[in-house]
């Protein structure tokens, strides 16, 4: 079964970190981007940050030198390294995968990060 | 305030057609295929819509897309009670090397 599945999530003060993982299966990981997506409760989705399938990263002006991405072929996984954490990045974060331009075809189910002292 | 720009909702009973817009920039619609999404409340976002106008499989051909210019729309035909849900479009911004979406459309069936 092709499936993503994220964690790391968690509750941290204002100005801590957090690293958020995504474990994939069911497919060749290498063969695909790989994109970070939050959604603040009761909000719109918010596009974070992607790894491309060479490891160019990109990410959004909200998380720009504060968040890290990056990819281990060899363990299929994802990983969101977040620094700096402010009340405004709480969220739960989703990973999602894009070949081709075909779309995010498949998302994890989540994970929520809540930055409150 | 989303670079794409989405009617906050839309409605419909069953059996009519919905159809709702998403409008950007050439420096993300106009250059780039739009995506849509569909998302119930608790759960991630669904694949609705790739390339401006194609269906992933399984999705049913009530739903279709378009794209012209610096805008796009989704169009759900035979609208049925499962079809409430918020809607968003997505799109790749070369301007802020990054994707964006739109604040989503919320569809109600009446």
């Amino acid at each position: 079964e092709v499936q993503l599945v994220e964690s790391g999530g968690g509750l941290v003060q204002p100005g801590g970190s957090l690293r958020l993982s995504c474990a994939a299966s069911g497919f060749t990981f290498s063969s695909y981007e790989f994109h970070w997506v939050r959604q603040a409760t009761g909000k719109g989705l918010e596009w974070v940050s992607v790894v491309t399938i060479a490891g160019d990263t990109y990410y959004a002006g909200s998380v720009e030198g504060r968040f890290t991405v990056s990819r281990e072929n060899a363990k299929n996984s994802l990983y969101l390294q977040m620094n700096s954490l402010r009340a405004g990045d709480t969220a739960v974060y989703y990973c999602t995968r894009n070949r081709d331009n075909s779309g995010w075809d498949v998302w994890g189910q989540g994970t929520a990060v809540t930055v409150s002292s | 305030q989303s670079v794409l720009t989405q009617p906050p909702s839309a409605s419909g009973t069953p059996g009519q057609r919905v159809t709702m817009s998403c409008s950007g920039s050439t420096s993300n619609i106009g250059s780039h295929y739009v995506n849509w999404y569909q998302q119930f409340p608790g759960t991630a976002p669904k694949l609705l819509i790739y390339k401006n106008n194609q269906r992933p499989s399984g999705v049913p051909d009530r739903f279709s897309g378009s794209k012209s210019g610096t805008s796009a729309s989704l169009a759900i035909s035979g609208l049925r009670s499962e079809d409430e849900a918020d809607y968003y479009c997505a799109a790749w911004d070369e301007s802020l090397t990054g994707a964006v979406f739109g604040g989503g459309t919320k569809v109600t069936v009446l």
